[in-house]
């Protein structure tokens, strides 16, 4: 059990670019999530997979995000159109039982 | 929307105290989840409570899962250094919802 594993672990971009992170799951885990979290802050829901079907989103997800798990296993997240507002650690988590949630490294996005 | 206030913000305490934080919900949570983030990293679930009232230990850590189902506790006992970082609280709504909603942190200091 290798545990959740997030690319890029940081990531700089100009604002106006598009970026793209990738988590993979823990083996055999069929949940997974996306978070942000912000600094001083505790992580904030993005949105939940089971599987290959996106089931929950948050509010804050604007449209500029997109979320996919096009085969049950790996994710992406791609932010369009970056903003500065957009930097923040972008985690993901992953979970086999319904209760449980377990946490990558995350991704640092700054955007200057 | 749902909120979870985490107390204290921060703690200084001396290797070898024991520690308490808390956590309140205005809403009822139907599971509590304790984790530590190291900074740079990911958060790492600790302790998972699923039942009002219940009280799970995991080594030094005891959390309890309120009678209201409005609110949690932590407890470390006889710190060490390594148990300085960020504690977070998460509850999980019930209605399928399945994001958690995080606190804001508990920032641990031990002074030697």
């Amino acid at each position: 059990d290798t545990g959740v594993s997030q690319d890029p672990r940081h990531k700089i971009t100009k604002r106006g670019q598009n970026v793209t992170f990738r988590c993979d799951p823990i083996s055999e885990h069929n949940r997974l999530y996306w978070y942000r979290q912000t600094l001083g802050q505790g992580p904030e829901f993005l949105t939940y997979f089971q599987n290959e079907a996106q089931l929950e989103k948050s509010r804050l997800l604007s449209d500029r995000f997109s979320a996919e798990r096009p085969k049950g296993s790996f994710s992406t997240l791609e932010i369009q159109r970056t903003e500065q507002g957009d930097s923040a650690m972008y985690l993901c988590a992953s979970g086999r039982v319904v209760n449980e949630q377990y946490f990558g490294p995350g991704t640092r996005l700054t955007v200057t | 929307g749902q909120q979870l206030n985490q107390s204290p913000q921060s703690m200084f305490i001396q290797e070898g105290e024991d520690v308490s934080m808390n956590c309140t919900s205005s809403s009822i949570f139907n599971t509590w989840l304790w984790y530590k983030q190291d900074p740079g990293e990911g958060p790492v679930l600790l302790i998972a409570l699923y039942k009002a009232g219940e009280l799970t230990s995991n080594g030094r850590l005891t959390a309890q899962f309120g009678i209201t189902r409005k609110d949690s506790f932590l407890n470390i006992s006889a710190s060490i250094p390594s148990d300085v970082g960020i504690y977070f609280c998460a509850g999980k709504p019930g209605g399928g919802a399945d994001g958690l909603t995080f606190g804001k942190g508990t920032h641990l200091i031990i002074q030697p």
